[in-house]
């Protein structure tokens, strides 16, 4: 893998589903794993920053696990919620930090 | 604290024409970054800086230069502005130690359109 690759691209849930989204890197000179939540209008705010091989991090409804051998990430969000709705950023840290395009959470009431 | 704060919000720019993005930051952030935003495409790096005086280039430098004379501000100069740099500019910092760079921290963008 030579990109931040994230899938899938959107997803529409419904109030109350858990879902969650992957997100590919390059396992090679790795650093550190990003994950943002970008709400519309407004600018990106870190999720969590990841570092470890099997590092898993929580924050309220949402975590997230990371596997830098095989170079993936997973982002978790339990009982989504229409508030939840954003789009979630992930960035590999190889020397430069650089994002993939984002999967785009829409959860509906 | 402010935080990180782009000016202008909002431009319209004629083919050919110059502009400087600006960009300070008060957390004294050794690392900061300047991304573009075009839809379905995420966030490109532009350009990138690990402290005063050093910058590096990013995923798309073309069309692009900045410069890092003080700790806080990162402008950004479009010289020859073009309508493929029509997209909306995000200036970023971060504390970075040991390699590994602490979350980051953005400004609320500027968008900007050549035509």
């Amino acid at each position: 893998i030579l990109n931040v690759e994230q899938s899938p691209q959107s997803l529409h849930v419904q109030e109350g589903d858990s879902t969650n989204f992957t997100c590919s890197f390059p396992s090679s000179n790795f650093y550190a794993l990003h994950w943002y939540r970008w709400e519309t209008a407004k600018s990106p705010e870190a999720l969590f920053v990841m570092t470890l091989n099997g590092d898993e991090k929580k924050k309220g409804r949402i975590s997230a696990t990371l596997n830098t051998k095989e170079g993936y990430s997973y982002l978790y969000i339990k009982g989504s919620q229409p508030e939840d709705s954003a789009t979630y950023l992930c960035a590999s840290l190889t020397g430069k930090l650089i994002f993939g395009q984002g999967t785009t959470l829409q959860v509906k009431p | 604290n402010a935080g990180v704060t782009q000016t202008p919000k909002f431009r319209i720019l004629k083919i050919g024409q110059s502009m400087t993005l600006q960009c300070t930051q008060d957390m004294n952030h050794n690392y900061m970054y300047w991304y573009r935003q075009d839809p379905g495409m995420g966030l490109k790096l532009i350009y990138y800086s690990v402290g005063a005086g050093i910058t590096d280039k990013g995923e798309v430098p073309n069309g692009y230069n900045v410069s890092r004379s003080t700790t806080e501000d990162f402008p950004l100069r479009l010289e020859l502005a073009a309508p493929s740099q029509t997209s909306v500019y995000f200036c970023a910092s971060s504390f970075r130690s040991g390699g590994i760079s602490g979350e980051l921290f953005f400004g609320e963008g500027s968008r900007l359109t050549v035509l």
